[in-house]
């Protein structure tokens, strides 16, 4: 049972360029979430999804695409890079009832140039 | 949306002293109320949590409190050692916040020996 896994652990990206950051869940969990954490700051949701087929926005969504697919996996897709994107990202994962433990990946290390 | 704020943002104190971070929330839908605690470079992870029909609850050293009609919970550690040294997060979900929680910008708490 591996959790939350996500890569690529560290990646460094020119202006413009995309990229996509992979996120996978072994736990059966139906919510996952993507969420990036700045210097000083907590945690900011980018998009989330309830479920296969469902994908919401969160509270800074733009530069950013996710699909979800299958229950497993939840993607994050940065559609042309920007130094402001730079930051730490992490997946997260969690079961439908309410109120239950947010499972987080290892976190991945973005630098844009 | 939700809405969380996480006081203070800096906490020192020496070891052996109590220590206690204040969070406030703005949605009374939200019935679920974590606490994450980041070493520098790992993930968050989870030390306690506390749900909406429940006032107080203790884990050893660690305690949260919840004060629904004034929307704010507390986390307080007793005994506090060099280990407890970390950034520490308040979050809320769960209601019509289900699946997308919101995070306070954290507190660093220094233990000094």
């Amino acid at each position: 049972n591996a959790g939350v896994t996500q890569t690529p652990k560290f990646q460094v990206l020119k202006t413009g360029q995309s990229m996509t950051l992979q996120c996978a869940q072994d736990m059966n969990h139906e919510y996952m979430s993507w969420y990036r954490q700045d210097p000083g700051m907590g945690l900011r949701l980018i998009h989330y999804s309830v479920g296969a087929g469902i994908t919401d926005q969160g509270e800074v969504p733009n530069g950013y695409n996710v699909s979800r697919s299958t229950t497993e996996d939840f993607p994050l897709r940065l559609l042309s890079a920007a130094p402001s994107q730079t930051s730490v990202y992490f997946c997260a994962s969690e079961e439908r009832a309410s109120g239950n433990t947010i499972y987080f990946g290892e976190g991945s290390w973005l630098t844009v140039v | 949306g939700e809405n969380v704020e996480q006081h203070p943002s800096t906490l020192s104190v020496q070891e052996g002293d109590s220590a206690v971070i204040k969070c406030t929330y703005s949605d009374s839908a939200s019935n679920y109320f974590p606490w994450y605690k980041q070493e520098l470079g790992k993930r968050p992870q989870l030390i306690i949590d506390i749900r909406s029909n429940v006032g107080e609850k203790k884990d050893q050293r660690i305690a949260v409190t919840l004060n629904k009609t004034a929307k704010h919970f507390s986390l307080h550690i007793t005994e506090t050692q060099p280990e407890d040294s970390a950034v520490y997060f308040c979050a809320a979900s769960g209601g019509t916040n289900a699946g997308k929680s919101t995070f306070g910008d954290g507190t660093t708490l220094t233990v000094k020996p």
